[in-house]
């Protein structure tokens, strides 16, 4: 089945960049996500990349992808205080089109 | 405005108690999902939902119940046979064609 797997804690300084790793198990996954979740809130979906694509760029934001390695990654330049929350990397199955997730990576922004 | 809206954003229910969660959207999606976050954990489907009067059961329905009579709704009730109801309750909605998954705001189930 499909499995998908987080560190769970990454703590930056304010100006830096963050990268948050991810590792997933399905390869016939056609997307894989990136969502954001602050204290008490729903998730807010940040970004996506289609699973023939290497590299998507948006704004702060940068999305790598190596399927060989079933790796994602995301990547925020100039990291806020604002940016703290738990950030989830999903894949999404082609079968039955449901979300996969993993059990996130709590950003801990300082200033 | 158009998304997902979720309620009652906080509830609280005895034990041996049936409880309802709404879940309403207006973007037209057909597939609809239910999720359960605990703390300090990721979140695990309950039911999904492709299209309208079908709904399949994710990796923990047991205790759980939902209904898709309409498109815009996906109602789900925590029934009694639920041990540990206790969590934060997302509901999310995707079209089947697009390649987006939104969620709402989610609702706060405590058993008292």
């Amino acid at each position: 089945g499909e499995d998908v797997e987080q560190s769970l804690f990454l703590s930056v300084r304010e100006g830096d960049s963050s990268v948050i790793n991810c590792t997933y198990t399905d390869s016939s996954s056609t997307y894989l996500y990136w969502y954001k979740q602050e204290p008490g809130a729903g998730l807010q979906l940040l970004t996506y990349i289609f699973s023939n694509m290497d590299m998507k760029q948006d704004q702060r934001l940068t999305v790598l992808l190596n399927k060989k390695d079933k790796h994602l990654s995301l990547r925020i330049a100039d990291t806020q205080t604002g940016d703290s929350a738990i950030y989830f990397c999903a894949e999404r199955d082609t079968g039955f089109q449901k979300l996969v997730f993993g059990t996130g990576t709590r950003l801990l922004v300082s200033p | 405005d158009g998304g997902i809206t979720q309620s009652p954003k906080y509830l609280f229910r005895k034990e041996g108690q049936n409880v309802t969660l709404s879940c309403e959207q207006n973007l037209n999606h057909d597939a609809m999902y239910w999720y359960r976050q605990d703390p300090g954990q990721g979140l695990r489907l309950i039911y999904y939902s492709q299209i309208v009067n079908d709904f399949q059961k994710g990796d923990i329905a047991e205790g759980y119940s939902v209904s898709r009579e309409k498109k815009e709704s996906f109602p789900l009730t925590v029934t009694s046979a639920q041990k540990n109801p206790t969590a934060f309750y997302l509901c999310a909605s995707g079209g089947t064609q697009s390649n987006t998954i939104y969620f709402g705001e989610g609702s706060w189930l405590t058993v008292v």
